[in-house]
């Protein structure tokens, strides 16, 4: 079955611009979470849905939002880019569980989409 | 709150020779433990995972015990090949938490097999 899929898969844009970001999760995922991959950083959490609803947050600024739709696609947006934001942006799905929290811990994971902030 | 360390790297090897990466984290609770790992160009894949003290985890000749008592997971692999070249994270989530819908990765060790 098809995987994860992101795009755009590479972009470039200038500070203060504003960017969106789109996942198509596995067929049959309910949960998709999104990560920010940088050197200096590593991998960083940003956000979790599942059914529509934000479950978990990570500490990124308010200029970082996302949102999932009725068929389990999720956008992240990011406004007033800066700099810092560059990054490699990892989209990852999993069934997900009504109950709780990523009980068998297998992330399906995108290609991601590379951003470049000059 | 939880942290994850890997072994710095780059890690340069010959063909068949024996890989350690070293893992240790600090977490409360019972997390369940995992190495995730990116080829070129590609997306993170889970690797091998254990979900409890002295699990064992392995896959295509990967290996990694989850010890408790010294909080740490390494991986390891007897005889690397060429294709083993990626970069391997270390990671962890807390499945006993209900509001706890992440991974927390470690930094990442680059991995480079030479023929």
């Amino acid at each position: 079955k098809a995987g994860v899929t992101q795009t755009p898969r590479y972009l470039i844009k200038t500070r203060g611009q504003q960017v969106t970001l789109s996942c198509s999760p596995i067929s049959g995922h309910r949960s998709v979470s999104w990560y920010q991959q940088t050197p200096g950083q590593g991998l960083q959490f940003l956000f979790e849905y599942f059914s529509e609803t934000q479950r978990n947050k990570g500490n990124f600024p308010g200029r970082f939002s996302g949102r999932q739709f009725s068929n389990s696609r999720s956008e992240m947006n990011v406004s007033t880019l800066e700099l810092g934001d560059s990054a490699l942006y990892l989209c990852a799905s999993s069934l997900g569980s009504g109950r709780g929290a990523l009980d068998t811990g297998e992330l399906f994971f995108g290609e991601g989409s590379r951003l470049t902030v000059l | 709150g939880d942290s994850v360390t890997q072994m710095e790297g780059p890690v340069t090897l010959s063909e068949e020779a024996c890989l350690t990466i070293n893992c240790t984290y600090t977490a409360t609770g019972y997390p369940s433990l995992f190495w995730y790992v990116q080829y070129p160009g590609e997306g993170l894949q889970l690797l091998l995972k254990a979900t409890k003290a002295d699990d064992k985890g392995s896959n295509k000749g990967f290996e990694a015990t989850y010890r408790k008592e010294t909080t740490s997971f390494h991986l390891e692999k007897g005889s690397v090949q060429v294709s083993d070249s990626a970069v391997y994270f270390c990671a962890l989530t807390h499945p006993e938490r209900s509001n706890d819908y992440k991974l927390s990765f470690g930094a990442g060790t680059t991995v480079t097999v030479r023929a």
